[in-house]
């Protein structure tokens, strides 16, 4: 089955700098990657999602980027900000269309750290 | 609109009981899915519902189950509660099962003693 591996595990950055999340997946018939926020005592929140026929997307501050040949894909969030602090999810599923989905698979999560 | 409503936030149980977790998604999803989250495993997927059938199951042991009712609400069971189990449980619902469209509830956090 599809395994996600995630990196780093711990991030902290200053205020005003960029941060570079990656995420690695196993299955390459994975074709949809969602990126998660969970701050601290509450619940997940989809923040950014990409599918495998684009390479990139862009949120304002937020940026996903996939390379489906080396099979990973990242979260960049530039211009950080004290509030970005939480943890941070990437995973994997394949959308089937009629036929279904498989469930997510999550990377163990990056804990974001912004210093002001 | 509502979200998604896990009941109850908190729980404490024996080791050897059982406990029923309780999720009522968002309004018009038909689709619950149930996931695990330790600090040590990250999420992992327990089932998911869909239309009142379980459409998938991760590898957990059959202590856990799960059901869903007409109105898509859904909830899941664990059996011969064991201090391994201590996590919170979240689940999410989309309207068509298709995990684009996920929102997640607020989890319900089981401590076993």
């Amino acid at each position: 089955g599809e395994n996600v591996e995630q990196h780093p595990s711990t991030l902290s950055v200053q205020e005003g700098d960029s941060a570079v999340i990656k995420c690695t997946y196993s299955d390459s018939a994975s074709n949809y990657f969602p990126w998660y926020k969970q701050e601290l005592g509450k619940r997940p929140q989809l923040i950014i999602d990409i599918r495998s026929n684009v390479g990139e997307k862009k949120d304002q501050r937020i940026a996903v980027t996939l390379n489906k040949t080396a099979k990973h894909f990242s979260l960049h969030i530039t211009e950080t900000q004290p509030e970005d602090s939480a943890v941070y999810f990437c995973a994997a599923s394949k959308e089937l269309g009629n036929s279904g989905n498989t469930p997510l698979v999550f990377g163990k999560g990056t804990r974001l750290s912004v210093i002001a | 609109k509502a979200g998604v409503t896990q009941t109850p936030r908190y729980l404490i149980k024996t080791r050897g009981q059982q406990v029923t977790l309780s999720c009522s998604p968002i309004s018009g999803h038909r689709s619950v899915s149930w996931y695990q989250q330790t600090p040590g495993q990250g999420l992992q997927f327990l089932f998911e519902y869909f239309s009142e059938t379980q459409r998938n199951k991760g590898n957990f042991p059959g202590r856990f189950s799960g059901r869903q009712f007409s109105n898509s609400r859904s909830e899941m069971n664990v059996s011969t509660l064991e201090l391994g189990d201590s996590a919170l449980y979240l689940c999410a619902s989309s309207r068509t099962g298709a995990p684009v469209g996920y929102t997640f509830g607020s989890g319900t956090r089981l401590t076993v003693v």
